[in-house]
């Protein structure tokens, strides 16, 4: 079946780059998702990118996909102590999303 | 534009109990997706609705139901409540049924608690 895999730690310093990480199994997936969840809270949409797009860029975002490898990722510039949360990979076919466990990303002054 | 809200917050029910929880969609999105998510997993895709029926169901047994309203708030029920069932329950809405469009957005969730 699908499946979504993420690594579930990532710490970085401020001021730093992040990357996070996301492979995923079906390659009918038209759209892959990053949701943000802050502690106690729902999902934020974050970004999303088209199954044929290789890249998209969104102020500090950008999404890199590698359709023949399955695998995306998000990279935040100039990450803040406001972006530690959790971050969630998914991917979506027919309206429903498959989603990651989730990589927690903690941002240290 | 109002986003997605979902009520109650809180809530704890005790075995065997049935339990209603309530979402409305963001205004002018005609489609509401429910999720389960357990504590340090992922959303888990429980059933969509769209034009007031369901479309599309995840590996959830029929002890979990719901229904759509004209005006496309949803209801999701569970009866015979399991500690299992014991989630952060996510609404999210979006346009097009079962039409992939892009974006699906998630109200703050109500947290469940089965003693």
């Amino acid at each position: 079946g699908e499946d979504v895999e993420q690594s579930l730690f990532l710490s970085v310093r401020e001021g730093d780059s992040s990357v996070i990480n996301c492979t995923y199994t079906d390659s009918s997936s038209t759209y892959l998702y990053w949701y943000k969840q802050e502690p106690g809270a729902g999902l934020q949409l974050l970004t999303y990118i088209f199954s044929n797009m290789d890249m998209k860029q969104d102020q500090r975002l950008t999404v890199l996909l590698n359709k023949k490898d399955k695998h995306l990722s998000l990279r935040i510039a100039d990450t803040q102590t406001g972006d530690s949360a959790i971050y969630f990979c998914a991917e979506g076919t027919q309206g429903n999303l498959i989603f990651g466990k989730g990589t927690k990303l903690s941002v240290k002054p | 534009e109002t986003g997605v809200t979902q009520s109650p917050t809180h809530l704890i029910k005790t075995r065997g109990q049935q339990v209603t929880l309530r979402c409305s969609s963001q205004s002018g999105h005609n489609t509401v997706s429910w999720y389960q998510q357990a504590l340090g997993q992922g959303p888990q895709f429980i059933f969509q609705y769209y034009r007031e029926e369901e479309n599309g169901r995840g590996n959830f047994p029929p002890r979990f139901s719901g229904l759509q309203f004209p005006n496309y708030s949803s209801e999701l029920n569970v009866n015979a409540l399991e500690l299992d069932d014991s989630a952060l329950y996510l609404c999210a809405s979006s346009l097009g049924g079962g039409q992939p469009r892009g974006e699906q957005y998630f109200g703050p969730g109500t947290r469940l608690t089965v003693t």
